[in-house]
């Protein structure tokens, strides 16, 4: 059975640190997701990474995936209170759905 | 804008009640999926569908079912609403080989009393 781990599940943080997200998965896939959830919202997709070594960025967020490692992270640099929410990441096994992790809830502060 | 739409947002239904939520998406997309979450749970598959007329069980479809007459609609069904069904749902639609993922609707928070 494929297990999507993520950690932590939850993360406190003060602006302007720097922190990582951890992905780690169960069996092959080399193509992983990573998506962005707002209270009481749907999911709104961050980053593809489609080939092991991929590395996208987007402002203050930093996404990789390593295939050999099982591992995907997600890097956030200088924190700001825009990026509290839910971070989910989604791995492709070559079926038909993507299987989700249980979410990092993100809670930054001054 | 390319757009997957739930048509409700937020549903209050009684127990025993037969509930349609309904999904539309307008990207020629193949794969629709419903899929429910609850706090400390995750998302969980419930459904999904790759083709029209098409559906395959996902995770947790006891107490559900789904139609997907026209490529573009992808119903789910609660038989018998029961007050364990009290969610949000979230339908997603994505191309047959999922090179971009999922798009997401806005979600549907069903509350069964």
């Amino acid at each position: 059975e494929l297990k999507v781990e993520q950690n932590p599940l939850f993360l406190s943080m003060q602006e302007g640190k720097n922190y990582t997200i951890y992905c780690n998965y169960s069996t092959t896939s080399d193509r992983l997701y990573w998506y962005r959830q707002d209270p009481g919202k749907s999911l709104e997709s961050l980053f593809v990474l489609l080939s092991n070594g991929a590395v996208k960025q987007e402002g203050r967020l930093m996404a990789s995936l390593d295939t050999k490692a099982r591992l995907s992270t997600l890097h956030i640099t200088a924190a700001v209170h825009d990026l509290s929410a839910t971070y989910f990441c989604a791995v492709d096994i070559g079926g038909t759905a993507l299987i989700f992790g249980k979410g990092t809830t993100l809670s930054v502060s001054s | 804008d390319v757009k997957v739409t739930q048509s409700s947002r937020y549903l209050v239904k009684r127990t025993g009640e037969k509930v349609f939520l309904e999904c539309v998406q307008d990207m020629d997309h193949e794969n629709m999926f419903w899929y429910r979450q609850d706090p400390g749970l995750g998302l969980r598959l419930i459904y999904f569908s790759y083709d029209v007329k098409m559906k395959e069980k996902g995770d947790i479809p006891e107490g559900y079912s789904v139609s997907r007459e026209k490529k573009e609609r992808f119903s789910l069904i609660l038989e018998s609403a029961s007050t364990n069904q009290t969610s949000m749902y979230l339908c997603a639609s994505s191309l047959q080989d999922r090179v971009y993922g999922y798009t997401f609707g806005s979600g549907t928070r069903l509350t069964v009393v």
